[in-house]
């Protein structure tokens, strides 16, 4: 249990290009999921947090105009990187938390897989 | 606001040996503590977590955490390392249910046969 999957795993597209990342959780439902980005040999950074049904919450420094999330339902989040640039090429990882009663692990991040990015 | 500290950005250790994997913490209120380790090209893998309780929590593939609230730290260990072990670990902490995780920089394990 507690799956969480990401579609692509890997992109690789043109400079000016917009490029859609989902995360799925597989198992369970996920109000709140988390956008991460992980720079080669750096640890995760927080982006955003995603909340099912309303507006996500962007740290501080992180541009929403350019990173849109869309959390349509309880098992889906959309990370859409717009007009994408070599700067944004990156490792894109998200989460979701298990908030449901009799979860595995309530408040427990599952982490997806991961999305290579890499723009030319 | 919270913050880690991983002591070591690399270690190595000989297969059988013990490794240790350090991690401090700053919290202004009592901390959650959670060890994830990621293997290349992967996503992030919970080890074990730490909320409230009992302060030694044990974790999945023989790994073991102290939360030692006098030195905010929060050290990973396994008594005897095993080559599939070789990963990148990292301590994260949060401020409690329902807030964001604050990652260390990682570690990252090499075993030696």
């Amino acid at each position: 249990g507690a799956v969480v999957s990401q579609h692509p795993s890997r992109v690789i597209c043109k400079s000016g290009t917009s490029v859609k990342i989902e995360c799925r959780s597989l198992d369970f439902q996920a109000t709140t999921m988390f956008w991460y980005r992980q720079f080669p040999k750096q640890s995760l950074m927080l982006m955003a947090t995603s909340n099912e049904g309303s507006k996500a919450t962007y740290e501080q420094g992180v541009e929403k105009d350019k990173f849109l999330i869309n959390h349509a339902s309880l098992t889906l989040s959309t990370l859409t990187v717009t007009s994408a640039h070599p700067e944004d090429s990156s490792f894109y990882i998200c989460s979701a938390r298990d908030e449901t009663s009799g979860g595995l692990e309530p408040d427990t991040q599952y982490f997806g897989p991961g999305t290579r990015l890499t723009v030319l | 606001a919270q913050s880690v500290t991983q002591l070591g950005s690399h270690v190595s250790v000989s297969e059988g040996a013990l490794v240790l994997l350090r991690c401090n913490y700053s919290s202004s209120v009592p901390p959650y503590l959670f060890w994830y380790v990621q293997y290349p090209n992967q996503g992030l893998q919970l080890l074990l977590k730490y909320t409230t309780g009992a302060t030694l929590v044990k974790g999945i593939n023989g790994f073991e955490a102290e939360f030692k609230k006098s030195e905010t730290s929060f050290h990973l260990t396994k008594p005897s390392a095993h080559m599939s072990d070789a990963a990148e670990y990292f301590c994260a902490v949060s401020a409690g249910y329902g807030n964001k995780l604050v990652f260390g920089a990682g570690t990252i394990l090499r075993v030696k046969s």
